[in-house]
């Protein structure tokens, strides 16, 4: 059981690129969520799903997009990607809402722009 | 609205010295509570969780008791070990918005 995959691990972009970090998960999960994590700041919440083809803002989601076309997949897409975007990026999922058992997280995406 | 209100760290302690990291929530209706750890270059674990008061969640040696009263929900462990070393973080959910609610996060460093 793998649980939450993301890709890639590591990627440098530079100023104005795009790029899109690939989340999926293998537990049927209906809830994804996509955070970054910046030094000392904890998470940040960016987008979120509770379904198939149901996405909304989270706390800081300028300059992001997401899709949700199946329940496994959860991409996050970087537009024009800025130096503010540099961030450590986490998806994570969970069964319900995250009352009962919390969410279930990747290992993260380290993202540098330059 | 929801906040976890976690102590200031970095936290450094010797091995098998007493843990104490403090978290205080301030929410709407009854919360679960969780505390997650991240170990350097991972993604979070769930470390424990408690759905009600005076719940009781443990796991590796690590115990949190769900505190309505005093709206808390402290991370204690009887003898720290440098495997502990890690980012710890306290997390609420009332599940009316369908997302967590983490605090800042406390790095624990333990040294032997």
């Amino acid at each position: 059981n793998a649980g939450v995959t993301q890709t890639p691990k590591f990627r440098i972009l530079k100023i104005g690129q795009s790029m899109t970090l690939q989340c999926t998960q293998d537990m049927n999960h209906n809830y994804m969520y996509w955070y970054r994590q910046d030094p000392g700041m904890g998470l940040k919440l960016i987008y979120y799903s509770v379904g198939a083809g149901i996405t909304d803002k989270g706390e800081v989601p300028n300059g992001y997009n997401v899709s949700r076309s199946t329940t496994e997949d959860f991409p996050l897409r970087l537009e024009l990607a800025a130096p503010s975007q540099t961030s450590v990026y986490f998806c994570a999922s969970s069964y319900s809402a995250g009352r009962e058992d919390g969410y279930t997280f990747g290992s993260g995406t380290r993202l540098t722009v330059v | 609205g929801d906040s976890v209100t976690q102590m200031e760290g970095p936290v450094t302690l010797s091995e098998e010295a007493f843990l104490t990291i403090n978290c205080t929530y301030t929410a709407t209706g009854y919360p679960s509570l969780f505390w997650y750890v991240q170990y350097p270059g991972e993604g979070l674990q769930l470390l424990l969780k408690a759905t009600k008061a005076d719940d009781k969640g443990s796991n590796k040696g690590f115990e949190a008791t769900y505190r309505k009263e005093t709206t808390s929900f402290h991370l204690e462990k009887g003898s720290v070990q440098v495997s502990d070393s890690a980012v710890y973080f306290c997390a609420l959910s009332t599940g009316a918005n369908s997302k967590l609610t983490f605090g800042k996060g406390i790095t624990l460093s333990v040294r032997p």
